[in-house]
């Protein structure tokens, strides 16, 4: 079985640059999550999907992230303008019930 | 709302000597608690999960762990490691029942020595 696909692998950006980062869930899998991970510390959710519907965003930035699950399946995830602090690691989940997996991650590096 | 607190950042343990992780976690419901571990520059990778039944919990690499209640505590454990078990260690919560956020620790990195 596949696991959690997420792409680019590695991003280095300038502060007020836009990103995006894209997600591939385990197939079936309706919960799908973005965490934020900073270096020295444990992941941090930003937001959780069900299906294409947001249960869960209320530690999402939203005056410069956003994210969209069209379809259930696929997301992506899109910092626009980017600053020095949201260098970090994001890290994709999904889960078909309480368990989740996790992709290898997209390390973040703004300068 | 849930979280944990690892107590350890770093432990250092000789090559084939047992470890132990600890966490303890605080919650006002019921919870399901995990343990997962990261190599350099990957994902998490699910080690062992407590969801409900037997207290003493087996999961992947030799691991297992205690979920004890009324010490609010799920800490991890290995009777003897290999230096291929040098990672970082999440403990995390959840409140049980369904697909919810979880909580991470801070972290333990696990550094085995030769």
């Amino acid at each position: 079985e596949a696991g959690v696909a997420q792409s680019p692998r590695y991003k280095i950006i300038e502060k007020r640059q836009s990103v995006a980062f894209w997600c591939n869930p385990i197939s079936g899998h309706a919960t799908l999550y973005w965490y934020q991970q900073i270096l020295g510390q444990g992941p941090k959710l930003l937001i959780q999907f069900q299906n294409n519907g947001v249960v869960d965003d209320s530690q999402l930035p939203k005056d410069r992230f956003s994210a969209e699950r069209l379809k259930g399946v696929d997301s992506t995830l899109k910092i626009q303008p980017a600053k020095l602090e949201d260098s970090a690691v994001y890290l994709c989940a999904s889960s078909l019930m309480e368990t989740q997996y996790f992709g290898p991650g997209t390390r973040l590096l703004v300068l | 709302a849930q979280s944990v607190t690892q107590l350890d950042s770093q432990v250092p343990v000789f090559e084939e000597a047992p470890v132990e992780l600890r966490c303890n976690y605080s919650s006002s419901v019921s919870v399901y608690l995990f343990w997962y571990v990261q190599y350099p520059n990957q994902g998490l990778q699910l080690l062992l999960k407590y969801l409900s039944g037997s207290t003493l919990v087996k999961g992947i690499n030799g691991f297992e762990a205690e979920f004890n209640k009324s010490q609010t505590s799920f800490h991890l454990r290995k009777p003897s490691v290999h230096i291929s078990d040098t990672a970082e260690y999440f403990c995390a919560v959840t409140r049980g029942g369904g697909a919810n956020n979880l909580f991470f620790g801070t972290g333990t990195r696990l550094t085995v020595i030769p």
